[in-house]
Formats: structure tokens, sequence, C-alpha cells
């Protein structure tokens, strides 16, 4: 179990550019999640995977912001036109469909910093 | 729509002091409720889970936690904290298995340790 994993790690872009950030989930998880977390505040839900489909997504997720999961494997945000606003850590978690309930694994995340 | 409140932004304790950290939740139904923990420019880690069951759980690094359905609260506690506990603490409150709901996470508990 290597965890979830992500990158980069740090991104610095000037505002306008074109950022994408991956993510590989737990081999097994068949349930991948974007969060938004800001400074000083928990993490917010931004979009949800189960297998290749998306499923469910924020309003927070505005028309800039697109995310794939190609193959139900790894996958990819993408946050076009930055603003400054779009500063953020971005978190991806996956779990694994259970009856029992899901478990929902976080990676290290994935900062911004749009200039 | 579920939410989760952290009454306490910072809580300061001693070295060995015992811990206890609060969280309320607003949920419809039977939650699943969680604990996780972040280090400064990390991701977010485990503490523990409540999905059914004995209403006392157990997590890692000696951390429990109670579920209390007429208050609402799942409060986390620790008897003796260590100085690597200073962190910040997160309550989340998830939705019933096969729903398309990710978790909704409370503001966070900043933890500091004085010697």
């Amino acid at each position: 179990d290597t965890g979830v994993s992500q990158n980069p790690r740090h991104k610095i872009t000037k505002r306008g550019q074109n950022v994408t950030f991956r993510c590989d989930p737990i081999s097994e998880h068949n349930r991948l999640y974007w969060y938004r977390q800001t400074l000083g505040q928990g993490p917010e839900f931004l979009t949800y995977f189960q297998n290749e489909a998306q499923l469910e997504k924020s309003r927070l997720l505005s028309d800039r912001f697109s995310a794939e999961r190609p193959k139900g494997s790894f996958s990819t945000l993408e946050i076009q036109r930055t603003e400054q606003g779009d500063s953020a850590m971005y978190l991806c978690a996956s779990s694994l469909d259970r009856a029992s309930g899901n478990t929902i694994y976080f990676g290290e995340g994935s900062w911004l910093t749009v200039v | 729509a579920q939410s989760v409140t952290q009454p306490d932004i910072h809580i300061t304790v001693s070295e060995g002091a015992s811990l206890e950290l609060r969280c309320n939740y607003s949920y419809g139904a039977t939650p699943y409720l969680f604990w996780y923990v972040q280090s400064p420019g990390q991701g977010l880690q485990l503490l523990l889970k409540y999905f059914s069951g004995d209403t006392l759980v157990q997590g890692i690094k000696g951390f429990e936690a109670e579920f209390k359905r007429s208050q609402s609260s799942f409060n986390l506690r620790k008897p003796s904290v260590h100085w690597s506990d200073a962190a910040e603490y997160f309550c989340a409150v998830g939705a019933p298995p096969r729903s398309a709901d990710g978790l909704t996470f409370g503001k966070g508990t900043h933890l500091i340790i004085q010697p």
C-alpha cells in the first residue's frame, strides 16, 4: 500500500496560466475525490469519481476547473486561466466503496500559488 | 445539509496533560464520523472513525473518540499529549455508504503543546 500520491507537490504559476495536478489513488480504490483547502480552513469538497465516472461536482468547481479519471485509475485536475483566488492546497483522496462504510485516505496535497 | 462545528480554534495544552477536542455535527441520519490530523504543509492522516457499534472508538497514536448521539458530538481525547501531537485536527462527517457525497469538514482546531 503506497498511499495516495499527488504531484507536483508545489506549483507557482502566473495569473492566467493553466495548471494540472495529478493524483494516483490507492490501487484497489474505486472512489476518488478532490478537495481544496485554503489557509485556516478545513478541506472543501470539489468533485468525486466512482471508477471513471464523475458523479458529483461542487458549485465551488467553476467552469475553469476540469477533472478527469480515464480508465478509472489516476486522475487529473486542471485549472485554466488561473486567478489569485485559486491559490490553495488541492487534496486528492481515495476510498473503497464498501457497504460497511468508506474510509477516505488523503494524499499529501498539491500547493498552488498564483502570482 | 450536513455540517461540522469545532468550537475551539486554538487549544494550548502542557505536555503530559490530557486533551479533549470538541466536535459537534449536524446530519439528518446516522452519521459517519472521522477525525483527521494535519501537520503543517502536509495532507490529512486518519486518526479514527465511527461507522456503527461501540460508541467509544480507539484510533492511532493513543487517541480515542466518543460518539454521543444525544449531544450530536464526537469529541476526541488523549490521556497524555506529546510534543509531537502539535498539529491541526479536523473533525468530519460523511454520508452513508454508496452515497455520492464526500466528507464535510469542520474548520479545524490548532493544538499547541507547551513544555
